[in-house]
């Protein structure tokens, strides 16, 4: 079954204290991107991967770091969480970019 | 930076009735996709239009890139239509996408 998944899909942490959350994709996909949904806000796009190698920022990178290794993974990076880190991510990918996008099932995190 | 305001906010519906819902956005723009979240949280793409129109089903959207708005129609509504209806948009020069704010619809049986 075409799919993204990602782990955990709930999380509470402490400040301070790395964590990693995981993407995956089986659809052979190029472009991969990671988004926050904050209530009142929609969603904002974090960090996005071209392909292989080729990562840049989206509209709200501070605190996060990405990596892409593999094509099918993109994992993101929270290196010390805060508090404003609490939301709702999503993690996405397309043929290409600008094709569809299919999202994952959403990370809920939240920092104490 | 863009600006993407989606209208209305918040919409109630019967069942059977029709609706639509307007993203309008400030620049120009190389790429737009309206997305539906379900009550449960899960994100689905409906269309990818950055110009012209397109349908599927009961639902349909039109995109008038030259005067930076577009449109999601969607046709004798079902309870299944509830949900949260966001737009985006890729900013011309750029590989980013913006989301506007969204649509909640709620339809009732």
């Amino acid at each position: 079954e075409a799919q993204v998944t990602q782990n955990p899909r709930y999380l509470i942490t402490v400040t301070g204290k790395k964590l990693t959350v995981t993407c995956s994709q089986n659809m052979n996909h190029e472009y991969m991107s990671w988004y926050r949904q904050d209530p009142g806000l929609g969603l904002r796009q974090i960090y996005y991967s071209m392909n292989v190698e080729v990562t840049d920022k989206g509209d709200v990178p501070e605190g996060y770091k990405v990596s892409r290794k593999e094509k099918r993974n993109f994992p993101l990076i929270l290196e010390s969480p805060s508090p404003n880190q609490t939301s709702l991510y999503f993690c996405a990918s397309s043929l290409s970019f600008g094709h569809e996008q299919y999202f994952g099932p959403g990370t809920r995190l939240t920092v104490t | 930076g863009i600006q993407v305001e989606q209208s209305p906010p918040d919409l109630i519906l019967q069942e059977g009735a029709n609706s639509t819902l307007r993203c309008n956005f400030s620049d120009s723009v190389n790429n737009l996709q309206w997305f539906h979240q379900n009550p449960w949280g899960q994100l689905i793409n409906l269309f990818y239009i950055p110009s012209g129109t397109k349908q599927n089903g009961r639902l349909s959207a039109t995109t008038v890139a030259t005067e930076r708005y577009s449109l999601l129609y969607i046709s004798s509504s079902q309870a299944t239509d509830s949900g949260v209806y966001f737009c985006a948009v890729v900013p011309s020069g750029t590989y980013k996408y913006i989301f506007g704010t969204g649509t909640r619809l709620k339809v009732l049986a």
